[in-house]
């Protein structure tokens, strides 16, 4: 089964600045069938990408996905203090109907 | 906008079997794929499975042996049965709508969980 990867684990910035965070997985994943979500504390996650770059209904243009392959990446261009929370990325590209997060990273207030 | 209410017991005792429900708004229950996601208390999410109005199911092997789901259109309802629990199957467990296709595909939306805590 494909492994996903998170880097980093937390990842420290102030509000306005830019955010980048990395999903590797351990085999390329088909058709970049990636997905990400993000997640506050007490609540369920919330998707925000599919297909590595097609942005949720109602998900604001700031966040942004891309890559093919095995990597993978979510880029907030400009951070608002709502973003900060835990994000994690899925994939779906396996053969079987299968499918497998990442563990995650936190991005907390520096 | 489809909403997703899980319910369940709260405390279940080892070796018992824990059964979940998903309540469903609308009638897309007869159109999507609904799945079962858990997540332990801070840690990441593990997907146990999903099934389609049909009753077709696909379980996550880790688990295979021990989840069995089932739906009740008429109700817009779905469950999760999860035998012979332990301690390691303490967690929040979410409900989620996937496309009806083949490949898992991503979840959206996702009930709010519903706390499964395993202890004598």
């Amino acid at each position: 089964e494909i492994e996903l990867t998170q880097s980093p684990g937390t990842l420290s910035l102030s509000p306005g600045e830019r955010a980048t965070l990395s999903c590797r997985a351990s085999q390329s994943v088909a058709d970049s069938r990636i997905v990400w979500y993000q997640q506050k504390p007490g609540q369920a996650p919330r998707l925000l990408i599919f297909g590595a770059s097609n942005r949720a209904t109602g998900i604001p243009d700031r966040f942004s996905g891309s890559g093919s392959g095995t990597d993978f990446t979510l880029t907030i261009s400009r951070l608002e203090p709502e973003d900060f929370a835990v994000y994690y990325c899925q994939q779906y590209g396996s053969s079987l109907p299968m499918c497998t997060f990442g563990q995650g990273t936190k991005l907390e207030i520096k | 906008q489809v909403l997703l209410q899980e319910s369940g017991p709260g405390l279940v005792k080892p070796s018992e079997t824990v059964s979940l429900t998903c309540t469903v708004s609308d009638d897309s229950i007869d159109s999507h794929y609904y799945n079962w996601i858990r997540q332990p208390a801070g840690k990441g999410l593990e997907w146990i499975g999903r099934i389609f109005s049909s009753g077709s199911t696909n379980y996550n092997p880790s688990l295979k042996s021990r989840v069995t789901m089932s739906v009740d259109t008429s109700k817009n309802q779905f469950s999760l049965q999860l035998s012979s629990v332990t301690a390691a199957d303490t967690a929040v467990y979410y409900c989620a709508r996937s496309p009806p296709s083949a490949i898992i595909g991503w979840f959206d939306p996702w009930g709010q969980g519903t706390l499964v805590t395993v202890s004598s």
